[in-house]
């Protein structure tokens, strides 16, 4: 199975400040990657799919990048509301699709 | 508005049986494939097991094979998720999650999640 390796497991950041986050994959995976976004009791939210794509009524502070193995994302203005846990996962060909250990993002 | 309504969880001894469902609604559900992601407490995400619009294919995880099934009945809506021999680390939250298409696999919607706990 493909194994995905995200870093920072957590961070603490200012209001206003740019936030990344980067995942590796054990193996080439092209741009079959995905980030979510979960808050506390909720459910996770899908923000980006296909490593760089937004989805739709995401805002555009949200941003992927990256192919192969090395993936980033990217807050460019962090907001009080974009506190939750960041999670990737690679969706490769067949599953199983695996996910990243995740982020968890606090505000300094 | 797409909808996902989990149902089904609860406390059950080790070695126990529970099935779980899930109602859909707001999109043409034998269109899409399905599947089924689990969150332990104060754990991350782990990818259980999937299906396709058809129910002809299904996949699922190394720690739940031979003993969770994946199925849906496509008249009802429904997805459902049978498990069995469950164990103490099957405890978590599970969700039940919408694909992009009938043998895309990849979630772009989730549920809102039901609790099963494996305990005596």
């Amino acid at each position: 199975d493909i194994q995905m390796t995200q870093s920072p497991s957590s961070l603490s950041a200012s209001v206003g400040d740019r936030v990344t986050i980067t995942c590796q994959a054990s193996q080439d995976i092209g741009n079959y990657l995905n980030w979510y976004q979960q808050k506390p009791g909720k459910a996770p939210k899908l923000l980006i799919y296909d490593a760089s794509s937004l989805e739709t009524g995401v805002p555009s502070r949200f941003s992927g990048s990256g192919s192969g193995t090395d993936f980033t994302f990217t807050i460019s203005s962090l907001q009080p509301e974009d506190i939750a846990t960041y999670y990737c996962q690679q969706y490769d060909n067949l599953p199983p699709y695996t996910f990243g250990q995740g982020t968890k993002l606090a505000i300094k | 508005e797409v909808q996902l309504v989990e149902s089904g969880g609860g406390l059950v001894q080790p070695g126990g049986s529970l099935r779980l469902s899930c109602a859909a609604s707001g999109f043409t559900f034998s269109t899409y494939a399905m599947s089924w992601v689990r969150q332990a407490p104060r754990m991350g995400l782990e990818w259980v097991s999937a299906i396709s619009g058809s129910g002809v294919s299904t996949y699922s995880a190394d720690s739940v094979k031979g003993r969770f099934t994946i199925s849906r009945d496509n008249s009802k809506n429904t997805l459902y998720l049978h498990m069995d021999s469950l164990r103490a680390e099957d405890t978590a939250v599970y969700y039940c999650a919408k694909g992009w298409g009938s043998v895309s696999y990849s979630v772009n919607y989730w549920g809102q999640g039901t609790l099963v706990t494996v305990s005596s």
